[in-house]
């Protein structure tokens, strides 16, 4: 069965950086785009971004260009999300996903258990 | 402010039928882009409830069911339980913003 195992919490100061993992498993790495959505406490789901592991190719939505990195390693079926200059407003519970297919317009049919990042001074 | 739109909370009896209604516009739902349901409970993961505007994946019941017209779409549950009670969320992509694109999510209360 298709498995996105997200990496651990993470606490982090202002203006530092973060990197989530997401080592997906059943099914074939490269036939479905893998994308990033976070959720901060009590809101709503936000799209960040998402990548093409069969190509490398990346999308990102315009609120975290220059400050979001979407990456895959193949070899390790594993798919990485970096945010930079963090600030409290990015405190959130991060979600990879895969959709089913190489088409953006597809569901998000398998989902991560959710990486919960806290940003405090 | 969620390019698509939902009402913040629909309510409903057990046993009645409730809509959840989702509105987008030309550049997303209106362009023909497919739309996709999410259910959430506290402290989990949303969860895939309707993909392609209409289809359930496996393990969903039919009383959940999902439709497109225009540029808006609709999530209906009929026999409504209390197990239903949750956040649902609609999604799509819109061509404009070349993204995905959420819902600001409606609470579900069952009554």
């Amino acid at each position: 069965q298709v498995q996105l195992v997200q990496s651990g919490a993470e606490v982090k100061k202002p203006g530092a950086s973060v990197k989530v993992s997401c080592k997906a498993s059943g099914y074939t790495f490269t036939g479905n785009f893998i994308h990033w959505v976070r959720q901060a406490p009590g809101q709503g789901l936000e799209w960040m971004g998402r990548i093409n592991p069969n190509s490398g190719g990346t999308n990102s939505a315009q609120d975290f260009r220059g400050r979001v990195t979407v990456t895959s390693d193949t070899s390790i079926t594993t798919a990485y999300m970096e945010l930079r200059s963090l600030t409290s407003d990015d405190t959130a519970m991060y979600y990879c996903i895969s959709g089913l297919g190489l088409r953006d317009e597809a569901g998000f049919h398998y989902w991560g258990q959710g990486t919960l990042v806290t940003v405090s001074s | 402010q969620s390019v698509l739109t939902q009402p913040p909370s629909v309510s409903g009896a057990p046993g009645q039928r409730v809509t959840l209604s989702c509105t987008g516009s030309d550049s997303n739902i209106g362009a023909g882009y497919d739309v996709h349901w999410y259910q959430q409970f506290p402290g989990t993961a949303p969860k895939l409830l309707i993909y392609d505007n209409n289809h359930r994946p496996s393990g969903v019941p039919d009383r959940f069911s999902g439709s497109k017209s225009g540029t808006s779409a609709s999530l209906a549950i009929t026999g409504l339980q209390a197990g239903d009670e949750a956040d649902y969320y609609c999604q799509s992509f819109d061509g404009s913003l070349s993204n995905s694109v959420f819902g600001g999510g409606t609470k579900l209360t069952v009554l």
